[in-house]
């Protein structure tokens, strides 16, 4: 069971926002650790797609952008693309555990 | 660009040990303030941080599996290795390494292509 939670499925219309949350608690996201977001396509490397809780890599589209609040935090998507359609996952660190932390991922899909 | 590519056998006995390498190409394995690392991911289940070696060779490794792995880091060729010992099936997953900035709050980026390692008789 991951330290950090996630919806299996998130879906959405092309050209519509959709929101990924990504849930922790107080020894990860709570105690202030960034918050990173991959894109994860079957049989391909995890992308790099957010880092330091809202900062996007050069070559990323602005149509991703990151937040976190509390012991949360969420990835947006705007103006859906079916090439959009992947595995989305987040990453922090856990003072508890003393070790870096993923969510389970969520599968993102363009109806 | 940095490029990561895991190697080793797919798969492996149970009770023996699993050995992988990362061979980084596009950059020095040395540069700073850069570490290298291993995740996993069983089939069906969230990702799961193994580790992570300095250039030095200093390590650092998931508490959970802290037991049964080394980590190691071969400068001259630039790569690095994973040995997981006493495997059993449930250490069957695809295993990536990628490149971290040296930080508590750092991000894997990039990442290797994955090796799907079988454990099984």
């Amino acid at each position: 069971q991951s330290v950090l939670t996630q919806p299996p499925s998130v879906s959405g219309a092309p050209g519509q926002r959709v929101t990924i949350s990504c849930n922790g608690s107080t020894s990860n996201i709570g105690a202030g650790y960034d918050v990173h977001w991959y894109q994860h396509l079957p049989e391909t490397a995890p992308k790099l797609l957010i880092f330091g809780d809202n900062i996007r890599p050069s070559g990323v589209p602005d149509r991703f952008s990151g937040s976190k609040s509390g012991t949360s935090a969420s990835l947006a998507i705007t103006g859906l693309q079916a090439d959009d359609e992947a595995d989305y996952f987040c990453q922090s660190y856990d003072s508890s555990l003393n070790s870096f932390v993923f969510g389970p991922g969520t599968k993102v899909t363009a109806l | 660009q940095l490029q990561l590519q895991e190697s080793g056998p797919g798969l492996v006995k149970p009770s023996e040990t699993l050995s992988l390498t990362c061979l980084v190409s596009g950059g020095s394995i040395t540069s700073t303030p850069y570490y290298s690392n291993w995740v996993r991911q069983p089939p069906g289940k969230g990702l799961e941080w193994i580790g992570t070696v300095y250039s030095s060779g200093t390590s650092y490794c998931n508490p959970s599996l802290k037991s049964r792995v080394t980590l190691s880091v071969d400068t001259s060729n630039n790569q690095f290795s994973l040995n997981l010992r006493s495997v059993t099936a449930a250490d069957t997953a695809v295993y990536y390494c990628a490149r971290a900035i040296v930080a508590t709050n750092t991000w894997f980026d990039p990442w290797g292509q994955g090796i799907l390692v079988t454990v099984s008789s």
